[in-house]
């Protein structure tokens, strides 16, 4: 029963353009969603964050977007850079106690020059 | 920030023999570090919560007597694959939260990728 889902396996984007990588969520217990990106051979590295109790968090080039209602978030890179090429994982959690991360199966970026 | 340090990075062991992956917190005291599993195209799959001082709390499905864990202190927690075979190949990962960060505290370690001959 996978409780983060990335249906998306790819995708390919234009340098310059937005790259827009989604996520969906079963359980509505989780409190707080990240996003990390992912280099063959390497452990994950995180980017960026949103707490349940916000929308849309922002961090340079890099916007997350929660939909609570929908169970849906998405990730936003703009403008796209070749160096953004990777795996890209969502990932969830219960902030209460020192719980785990649930990933996705995560989304292989490839942005074209 | 913190950082979590995995090794070997990679290792290639026979079919049979015992394999052990640290993972050390380099910066911070980690009272609870957790063991992932990626097989190819896959999802990191929490495979066991290491605590400090005590037992580890295993995921459904997975074998405490094939993957032993030990978190004999507040910067170390020990994987030990037992007598391997070829389908315990696979990326394995460590993490572990700064308890002096928010919810996004997690740092990974490295990976550590075994192949099982």
């Amino acid at each position: 029963d996978q409780q983060v889902k990335q249906n998306s396996p790819s995708l390919s984007v234009q340098e310059g353009r937005i790259s827009i990588l989604n996520c969906d969520y079963t359980n509505s217990m989780f409190d707080y969603f990240l996003w990390y990106k992912k280099y063959p051979a390497e452990g994950p590295t995180f980017l960026i964050s949103i707490s349940s109790i916000k929308d849309k968090n922002e961090d340079g080039r890099f916007t997350v977007f929660l939909n609570k209602s929908a169970k849906h978030l998405s990730l936003h890179i703009v403008p796209s850079q070749p160096g953004d090429s990777a795996v890209y994982f969502c990932a969830a959690q219960r902030l209460s106690g020192n719980t785990p991360l649930v990933f996705g199966k995560g989304t292989r970026l490839s942005v074209i020059a | 920030g913190a950082v979590v340090s995995q090794h070997p990075s990679r290792v290639i062991c026979k079919s049979g023999t015992s394999v052990k992956i640290e993972c050390r917190s380099l910066d911070f005291q980690a009272t609870t570090m957790f063991w992932y599993r990626q097989f190819p195209k896959q999802s990191l799959m929490l495979m066991a919560t290491s605590n400090e001082g005590s037992k580890a709390t295993y995921e459904q499905g997975v074998e405490k007597d094939k993957f032993l864990i030990n978190h004999a202190s507040l910067t170390l927690s020990t994987l030990t694959v037992t007598s391997a075979h070829p389908e315990d190949s696979s990326f394995y990962i460590c993490s572990a939260r700064d308890p002096r960060t928010g919810g996004n505290g997690y740092t990974f370690g490295s990976g550590t990728r075994l192949t099982v001959v």
